[in-house]
């Protein structure tokens, strides 16, 4: 166990809808990760918040979007789904900025039907 | 740009025999080298790092890896394959601060 939290494991929602995932970071770590494998894509960065504030970009959607809280649980909310959008969603998260190894979630997998 | 390449989609070995999964990196500076190892429905589970200092590191599970700036690869290494290494691999990189970048990963087979 990471230590990582995701929830839902499983989410599946028609096109053009929209979702939140969850994302509770290993406790004490400031630095949360998300990410999104699929078969074609592989494991693509999408978005890191530091401490509340987004930290990094990188090919996260215009539809998509991330916060994270003060309490340091994060959310991606995804909408206007497409067919494209199923994927699995990693969480991830890592003491602070500079780096250390990332501590991964078990993914919510998403199928958009 | 920074990004990582693991030029095998696939890796088979015998049980017993040695394994080598491959990767190189091109990032401009000193690079943070990592693997991390997926098993089916599970999220992935850091392995090893490379940060400085020896270019052999020692990880999880009996495994290592080499760092070679020469040759710009972090080939991961174990000298006794086991059934249940079977897994995807991934090799990744990252810059202080920075997210990690990762390779398509590598499927690594172990027959008995």
């Amino acid at each position: 166990d990471s230590g990582v939290t995701q929830t839902p494991k499983h989410l599946i929602t028609a096109t053009g809808q929209r979702v939140t995932l969850r994302c509770s970071p290993r406790s004490g770590d400031l630095s949360v990760y998300w990410y999104q494998q699929s078969l074609d894509q592989g494991l693509q960065f999408l978005i890191q918040y530091y401490n509340g504030e987004e930290r990094a970009k990188g090919n996260i959607l215009e539809r998509f979007s991330a916060q994270q809280f003060p309490d340091l649980h994060s959310e991606l909310n995804l909408s206007s789904l497409e067919l494209g959008d199923s994927a699995l969603y990693f969480c991830a998260s890592s003491p602070g900025g500079d780096y250390t190894e990332a501590f991964f979630g078990q993914g919510t997998r998403l199928t958009v039907v | 740009a920074q990004s990582v390449a693991q030029p095998e989609d696939q890796v088979n070995v015998a049980e017993g025999n040695p394994l080598t999964v491959k990767c190189t990196y091109s990032v401009s500076g000193n690079p943070y080298l990592f693997w991390y190892v997926q098993y089916p429905n599970r999220g992935l589970q850091f392995l090893l790092k490379y940060i400085t200092g020896d270019n052999l590191v020692k990880g999880s599970y009996g495994f290592e890896a080499e760092f070679n700036k020469s040759q710009t690869s972090f080939h991961l290494k174990k000298p006794s394959a086991l059934v249940s290494d079977s897994a995807l691999y991934f090799c990744a990189s990252n810059q202080a601060g920075t997210a990690l970048i990762f390779g398509k990963g590598t499927t690594l087979s172990v027959s008995s």
